[in-house]
């Protein structure tokens, strides 16, 4: 167990439709990473998030966009999907160096398998 | 910009066998590298990493790499192979500038054989 909490485990849902995935990161850790799994794409970073900000944006739609709490959990909202969305979503988190950004190390959660009909 | 290439997406060995596992990175500035292990319907674990300390890296369930930059290689190897090691292993790098996402390669499939 990474310490790294993902909510749902599954999700279906249809064409068109929007949900939300949320991650919470280990005690401490300030950095949210959100990456997608599938079989075409392999695993492709989408964007990070340290300590409230945005830091950093990789292959993420515009139909997708991200946040993070002061609590420091994340939420990635994913709108208007397509079949190709169907993806398993993993967020990670790590900890904060001794410089004070974020250390390389990264946990992963147990992932988000999104089905879309 | 940096990535990684893992040769053979499937690869297979006997139980007791040695298991190696071929990753090659490209990087213009040092690299910090990683392998990481998912099993079936379960998430990525950190298996070992390398941050420019020792070039031979021990890692958890008897694996170990080995950072080679005239190769610009970070093999991973098990001197005998378990049942339990049957999963999906991926290499992963992260430049040593300001950015940290992680950059995969495209997996390597491990299956044992009894």
């Amino acid at each position: 167990d990474s310490g790294v909490t993902q909510t749902p485990k599954h999700l279906i849902t249809a064409t068109g439709q929007r949900v939300t995935l949320r991650c919470s990161p280990r005690s401490g850790d300030l950095s949210v990473y959100w990456y997608q799994q599938s079989l075409d794409q392999g695993l492709q970073f989408l964007i990070h998030y340290y300590n409230g900000e945005e830091r950093a944006k990789g292959n993420i739609l515009e139909r997708f966009s991200a946040q993070q709490f002061p609590d420091l959990h994340s939420e990635l909202n994913l709108s208007s999907l397509e079949l190709g969305d169907s993806a398993l979503y993993f967020c990670a988190s790590s900890p904060r160096s001794s410089s004070g950004g974020p250390q390389e190390t990264q946990y992963f959660g147990p992932g988000t398998r999104l089905l879309v009909l | 910009a940096q990535s990684v290439t893992q040769l053979g997406s499937h690869v297979s060995v006997s139980e007791g066998a040695l298991v190696l596992l071929r990753c090659n990175y490209s990087s213009s500035v040092p690299p910090y590298l990683f392998w990481y292990v998912q099993y079936p319907n379960q998430g990525l674990q950190l298996l070992l990493k390398y941050t420019s300390a020792a070039t031979l890296v021990k890692g958890i369930n008897g694996f170990e790499a080995e950072f080679k930059k005239s190769e610009t290689s970070f093999h991973l190897t098990k001197p005998s192979a378990h049942m339990s090691d049957a999963a999906e292993y991926f290499c992963a790098v992260i430049s040593s500038g300001s950015a940290r996402q992680l950059t995969f390669g495209s997996g390597t499939q491990l299956t044992v054989l009894p």
